[in-house]
């Protein structure tokens, strides 16, 4: 059974990078396919982006382009998301989640907050 | 990129209540459509997948039904433990979007 760890909460000013990790845990990260979906509060799903098995490569929302960096460590089976020029607009939860079934998400990490604040 | 609206976007319901909410897809996405179940402060949970297929281990009050652009999860008899937020997904074609989610309280 897959379960995914991620990383604890963040506080981070306006400008910043932030870094989540995602561990793998019952599975292999390289039989799966990450993907990275993110909450405001209060607000709706966002999906951001993940690796695209058909692609074979990672893609991300065009809204997140040249922003956002989604790794792998196969060694360790841990994900990362690494968003960069923070503003208080990315304060939200973000989650990564398995990619299945052609585009379903199952199942998801605990999330993890991540505020921007001056 | 396919915008999803979700009707109502909260609604008041009693235990035992038959609830059933509503999912709209600006084009056609066949049925290339989940439904999640989201409780306060946890991580969405998938209910059905391929607009109708039940996930493994979701109770059977739950159903998703539709194709094309309109869809619909219906709860057969609301329980204690469904009162959460509602999410639908389209994974037709990326970007993958969600929709705004329908908020199910305790009448």
């Amino acid at each position: 059974q897959v379960q995914l760890i991620q990383s604890g909460a963040e506080v981070k000013k306006p400008g910043a990078s932030v870094k989540v990790s995602c561990k793998v845990s019952g599975y292999t990260l390289t039989a799966l396919s990450m993907h990275w979906v993110r909450q405001a509060p209060g607000k709706g799903l966002e999906w951001m982006g993940g690796f695209d098995p058909e692609e074979g490569e990672t893609v991300s929302a065009q809204k997140f382009q040249g922003r956002v960096t989604m790794t792998e460590d196969l060694s360790t089976d841990t994900a990362y998301m690494e968003l960069r020029s923070l503003r208080s607009e990315d304060t939200a939860v973000y989650y990564c989640a398995t990619r299945v079934r052609g585009g379903v998400f199952d199942p998801w990490g605990q999330g993890t907050l991540v505020t921007v604040s001056s | 990129a396919i915008q999803l609206t979700q009707s109502p976007s909260s609604l008041s319901a009693s235990v035992g209540d038959r609830v059933t909410i509503t999912c709209r897809a600006s084009q056609g996405i066949s049925n290339a459509l989940a439904w999640y179940q989201q409780r306060p402060g946890k991580a969405p949970k998938l209910l059905i997948f391929d607009a109708s297929s039940l996930e493994s281990g979701v109770p059977s009050r739950f159903s998703g039904s539709g194709s094309g652009t309109d869809f619909a999860l219906t709860i057969s008899s609301l329980q204690p433990e469904d009162f959460a937020t509602y999410f639908c997904q389209q994974f037709y074609i990326k970007p993958f979007t969600f929709g705004p989610g329908t908020q199910v309280d305790i009448k």
